[in-house]
């Protein structure tokens, strides 16, 4: 039972462009969401993340949006750069528990 | 100072053997968890230490499964009698501290059962 979601596996964007990687979530208890960044034989690291107290925060280049009626959240990159190509992972808690929930990642291309 | 480091980063294994994977998170960091990454598949939970409380192992699979953690630092993840289903990247991650700190996570151990 997948309680995050992300619905595109991958993602290839011309470099400058704005990079939207989606992800929805079906727990509606969730309150914490994040964002991390895997390369290549290496664990993720974290990007970003955002309280549901919420619906923007912003860091650089990265943006991530939270929709909670929608129970959607996305992740804005611009401009777009070849170095930003890796897997996203969008991830979610409750306060009242200890897990973390991934979706299944998106891979995100940017095409110089 | 170092980041979390994990040990074997490739194991290859017989189905039935036993296997010990090693994490040492980031010194200072009172919680650690472990995930698995199958093919495809995101990271999925398996336990979770938060300093010296209890750890809450409702991701474990089954009881060939587990898990310690020694003097609040070291981890180490057991899977006994290894099917070919277990063949994963086991991950690593440390925090400062309970949910809603950033985790940082270990280069990964990928478990190999043939």
């Amino acid at each position: 039972d997948q309680q995050v979601k992300q619905n595109s596996p991958s993602l290839s964007v011309q470099e400058g462009r704005i990079s939207i990687l989606n992800c929805d979530y079906t727990n509606s208890m969730f309150d914490y969401f994040l964002w991390y960044k895997k390369y290549p034989a290496e664990g993720p690291t974290f990007l970003i993340s955002i309280s549901s107290i919420k619906d923007k925060n912003e860091d650089g280049r990265f943006t991530v949006f939270l929709n909670k009626s929608a129970k959607h959240l996305s992740l804005h990159i611009v401009p777009s750069q070849p170095g930003d190509s890796a897997v996203y992972f969008c991830a979610a808690s409750a306060n009242t528990g200890n897990q973390f929930y991934f979706g299944t990642g998106t891979s995100l291309t940017v095409i110089p | 100072g170092a980041g979390v480091s994990q040990s074997p980063s490739n194991k290859v294994t017989e189905k039935g053997k036993d296997v010990e994977l090693r994490c040492d998170p980031i010194s200072g960091h009172t919680a650690l968890y472990w995930y698995r990454q199958s093919l495809g598949q995101g990271l999925e939970f398996l336990i979770y230490f938060q300093g010296n409380s209890a750890p809450d192992k409702s991701g474990l699979p089954s009881d060939r499964f587990s898990a310690e953690r020694t003097g609040g630092s070291v981890s180490t993840l057991t899977i006994q009698r290894t099917q070919q289903e277990d063949s994963a990247v086991y991950l690593c991650a440390s925090s400062l501290g309970r949910q809603n700190y950033e985790q940082y996570f270990g280069p990964g151990t990928r478990l190999t059962v043939t």
